[in-house]
């Protein structure tokens, strides 16, 4: 069992490109998160879905967009990315007891 | 809104020894879940002890207890007998309880704990 996959592990991106972060769980749990993590913030919730077919806005969520087609996916998508938006991107997943697991995060740097 | 302050940004032990890390936290709920999450250089975000609001009795993880203070919004994790390997960042998080909520975990900033050999 992998549990949370989240792919690329890192990227270098040229600000105004169009980024999609993967995420894949198959621990079949049905809400799933997005966060960033910043030196010096802690991880701060970009977006979440509580179940297939339904999504909410986190914290930070400007900037961002995601989907969520299926119990497994959890794709998020930089429209158009910005130097800010440079982070490490972490991926969650939680089930019927509410203590969630993390991916191994994602790494980006947008220049 | 729910805040977690964790107001020590390093700490660190010597091999062997004791050492709690504190947390803080601010709410106008009577129920929540308060965990602690280790986060390793490999940058992984790992579980290490959960606390449900309505139990009295403080969680326990082998080496890793909390002395949870519900008056006082008080989670200290305390590591005993360190190890080389309980090097890394601790996060505090709090959850709201209840299916209603977004589910979001609230994080603190974080304190990097050393160990020295």
């Amino acid at each position: 069992i992998a549990g949370i996959t989240q792919a690329p592990t890192s990227q270098i991106l040229a600000a105004g490109r169009r980024m999609t972060l993967r995420c894949t769980q198959d621990m079949r749990h049905n809400a799933m998160y997005w966060y960033r993590q910043d030196l010096g913030l802690g991880l701060r919730l970009i977006h979440y879905s509580n179940t297939a077919g339904t999504t909410g806005k986190g914290e930070v969520p400007d900037g961002y967009s995601v989907s969520r087609a299926n119990t497994d996916d959890f794709p998020l998508t930089l429209a158009s990315a910005v130097p800010s938006q440079t982070s490490v991107y972490f991926c969650a997943s939680s089930g019927s007891k509410e203590t969630q697991y993390f991916g191994p995060g994602t790494r980006l740097l947008v220049l | 809104a729910q805040t977690v302050t964790q107001s020590q940004p390093e700490m660190s032990v010597q091999e062997a020894e004791t050492v709690t890390l504190s947390c803080t936290y601010d709410t106008s709920e009577s129920d929540y879940y308060l965990f602690w999450y280790k986060q390793p250089p490999s940058r992984q975000m790992i579980l290490v002890i959960r606390q449900e609001a309505y139990k009295q009795q403080n969680a326990t993880e082998n080496r890793f207890s909390v002395n949870f203070q519900k008056a006082a919004k008080s989670f200290s994790l305390k590591i005993s007998d360190s190890q080389l390997g309980d090097a890394a960042m601790y996060f505090c998080a709090y959850r709201s309880y209840g299916s209603g909520n977004t589910g979001k975990l609230i994080f603190g900033q974080g304190t990097t704990l050393q160990v020295k050999p």
